[in-house]
């Protein structure tokens, strides 16, 4: 069936460090890819899509990838930033009414 | 941003009492979910519906139930809360965009609920 797979935690990062959470996901048809961010004591907000292979999501400095060949979708941003602290979901959805969340990759950046 | 509603957003109560978890949503949105999300992180689907009069189990049993008598209203209910049920509770909605490739969920803040 299809699934998410996404790079355990928790991550700890410098201000200003370089971030990749890696995700991959396995899918039967031709599914649409998500970041999603959970900042302490809320809900999850989109981050960033990307409905196609090749496809470049982008939003507040993060960007992913649609990479089919290897079945991908990691998450990077090039200058983390203390307020950049939160749990970072993949999801995807092939199928309507059908999304599956990875189990969540937890970020601390620390000054 | 996502117009999406949930209430309360903490409640502590009591072993074997009612309670009724309410999301609203105004942006017209014909689906919506219920997730239960453990201290672990991981999301769980237990509800969802496809529009008003529908509404579907997910992929973790649970024993709460949900109604959808109008489109922007999708309460989730426990008969008899017990210390197992203790959780945070996300709901969503998604649209359809114009096609099933743009469908994107939104969520709501979040219930947190202990049962003591």
């Amino acid at each position: 069936g299809d699934s998410v797979t996404q790079m355990e935690g928790p991550v700890t990062l410098s201000e200003e460090a370089f971030l990749t959470i890696n995700c991959t996901y396995t899918a039967t048809g031709y599914p649409s890819l998500f970041w999603y961010v959970q900042y302490p004591g809320e809900g999850l907000q989109l981050l960033l899509k990307a409905t196609k292979a090749d496809d470049k999501g982008s939003n507040k400095g993060f960007e992913a990838t649609y990479r089919k060949e290897t079945t991908s979708f990691h998450l990077e941003k090039g200058s983390v930033q203390v307020s950049d602290s939160a749990v970072y979901f993949c999801a995807l959805s092939a199928v309507a009414n059908q999304f599956y969340f990875g189990t969540g990759t937890s970020l601390t950046v620390i000054p | 941003e996502a117009d999406i509603y949930q209430t309360p957003r903490y409640l502590v109560i009591g072993t074997g009492k009612k309670i009724t978890l309410e999301c609203s949503q105004t942006m017209g949105h014909d689906k919506m979910y219920w997730y239960q999300q453990d201290p672990g992180m991981e999301l769980h689907l237990i509800h969802y519906s496809y529009g008003v009069n529908s509404t579907e189990k997910g992929d973790l049993s649970s024993e709460s139930t949900v109604s959808r008598i109008r489109t922007e209203h999708f309460p989730l209910t426990l008969e008899s809360a017990r210390p197992s049920h203790t959780s945070q509770y996300l709901c969503a909605s998604s649209d359809s965009g114009t096609t099933i490739f743009e469908e994107t969920q939104y969520f709501g803040p979040g219930t947190r609920l202990l049962v003591l």
